[in-house]
């Protein structure tokens, strides 16, 4: 019940192109589902995130939508650029807590 | 704003010696952890310091590893003796705020290879 599961584990996208990542969670606690972007020898920085109180948040060309009855968020990079390319992590958290739940991670590539 | 620093960048030791990894958090951040990523299990939560104090270690796998937080701006994590299988990133993360999910910042890592 504690799993986020997140799918696909690759992805290859043309540039100009949306690229979609999408996690599925089980606990209905979660109220803080972040999405994080990480380059090679880099750490994890936070990208944008979500409570479930709102089902789009959009910055820029990153759109993370929620669906709370089906329990799945989902990034979205619009017009998806070579610099896009990284690996990207939803997570999911509760208030009170400072445990985090992350996926297992998407390598995404944008192909030039 | 410097960010979450972490030392050293890389660390090739042999197995059975001692291994300190360094990490100076966010100024007034008042959470730190100790992450672990590899291929096989993903990012793991090795620890969790909550004002300097150990609030939950049951992440760190076995007595080889110890975790300190003398102060509010420095925390180590030891390993002794290290072992091939202990190769990962270390990552440290700090946090603003403990009562309510808050956003984690992650350090550059520390990637450690035991021979």
């Amino acid at each position: 019940q504690q799993q986020v599961k997140q799918s696909p584990q690759s992805l290859i996208v043309q540039k100009g192109g949306i690229s979609i990542i999408n996690c599925a969670y089980e606990n209905t606690a979660f109220d803080y589902f972040p999405w994080y972007q990480q380059f090679p020898g880099k750490g994890p920085a936070l990208l944008i995130a979500i409570r479930p109180d709102v089902s789009e948040k959009k910055e820029g060309r990153f759109t993370i939508s929620f669906n709370k009855s089906a329990k799945q968020f989902s990034l979205h990079i619009m017009d998806s650029q070579p610099g896009d390319s990284a690996t990207y992590f939803c997570a999911a958290s509760y208030s009170g807590t400072y445990k985090y739940i992350f996926g297992t991670g998407t390598r995404l590539k944008v192909l030039a | 704003d410097a960010g979450v620093i972490q030392s050293p960048r890389h660390e090739v030791t042999e197995m059975g010696q001692e291994v300190t990894l360094r990490c100076k958090p966010i100024s007034g951040h008042n959470s730190l952890f100790w992450y672990r990523q590899t291929m096989m299990r993903g990012l793991e939560l090795l620890i969790y310091f909550n004002n300097n104090v150990p609030i939950d270690d049951s992440g760190m796998p076995e007595d080889r590893f110890s975790a300190k937080m003398p102060n509010a701006s420095f925390s180590t994590l030891k390993i002794q003796p290290s072992e091939p299988r202990d190769s990962a990133v270390y990552f440290c993360a700090s946090s603003p705020d403990s009562s309510r999910a808050s956003p984690l910042h992650f350090g550059n890592g520390t990637r450690l290879t035991v021979t």
